[in-house]
């Protein structure tokens, strides 16, 4: 089975940095996918993670560590439009498992 | 990156009634799933949709109920049958990129079910 966990909800303050945790337990691991999705709209790609380490992005980086079933993506200088909520998805075979998302809050 | 849409973009039918949404892609694409957000929620996957041959489904899902069609490697279609209330949610179609380290989704279909 899957499970996947991420906290519900977090707020920021603009220009601040901001770290979502996903941790997961598959019966099988094949990448880890960061999502953004705004209200209303579609979810939009932000990162991929296969091997363990840091992956940097512009004001988003993430990480992985395989051996603790463990990712995180990290949001810097914070801006009003990266309120949202954030997928953490782990890929089984070919397929995609979706944690329940965090609704991120950035207030001025 | 891949282009995706999907028409209708949102749609409010009658319960018994059913439903084709569209999913045309950009560029020939190997994968390509289907996806529900119900709301308030996050995304399952209902099926994956081969082309040539039969969609595979996820536990809950049948081919009945979402019948797949994928005649070529750049559309795909899912019906929604005989719906009931409990099917009103946002349903997307997505596609993984080549090397498999991205997967895209199209802007979805918002359908509600009076």
């Amino acid at each position: 089975g899957q499970n996947i966990d991420q906290p519900t909800e977090m707020t920021a303050t603009e220009g601040a940095i901001v770290q979502i945790n996903c941790t997961y337990q598959t019966s099988g691991f094949n990448g880890l996918f960061w999502y953004q999705q705004h209200a209303g709209e579609a979810p939009t790609f932000l990162s991929y993670n296969v091997l363990d380490g840091l992956e940097e992005k512009g004001r988003f980086s993430s990480f992985l560590s395989r051996s603790k079933g463990y990712s995180y993506l990290l949001l810097k200088e914070l801006q009003m439009k990266d309120s949202a909520s954030y997928l953490c998805a782990v890929v089984n075979d070919y397929k995609l498992s979706f944690g329940a998302g965090t609704t991120v809050t950035v207030r001025a | 990156s891949a282009v995706i849409s999907q028409k209708p973009s949102r749609d409010i039918c009658q319960r018994g009634t059913s439903l084709t949404i569209q999913c045309q892609v950009d560029s020939q694409v190997t994968m390509m799933f289907w996806y529900r957000q119900q709301p308030g929620q996050s995304l399952t996957l209902i099926a994956t949709a081969n082309q040539g041959s039969e969609a595979t489904y996820e536990s809950g899902f049948v081919i009945d109920k979402f019948p797949i069609s994928r005649p070529n490697l750049t559309f795909s279609t899912l019906t929604v049958s005989n719906m009931s209330p409990e099917d009103s949610s946002i349903y997307l179609c997505s596609v993984r990129g080549r090397g498999g380290d991205t997967q895209y989704f199209g802007p979805g279909t918002r359908l509600t079910v009076l």
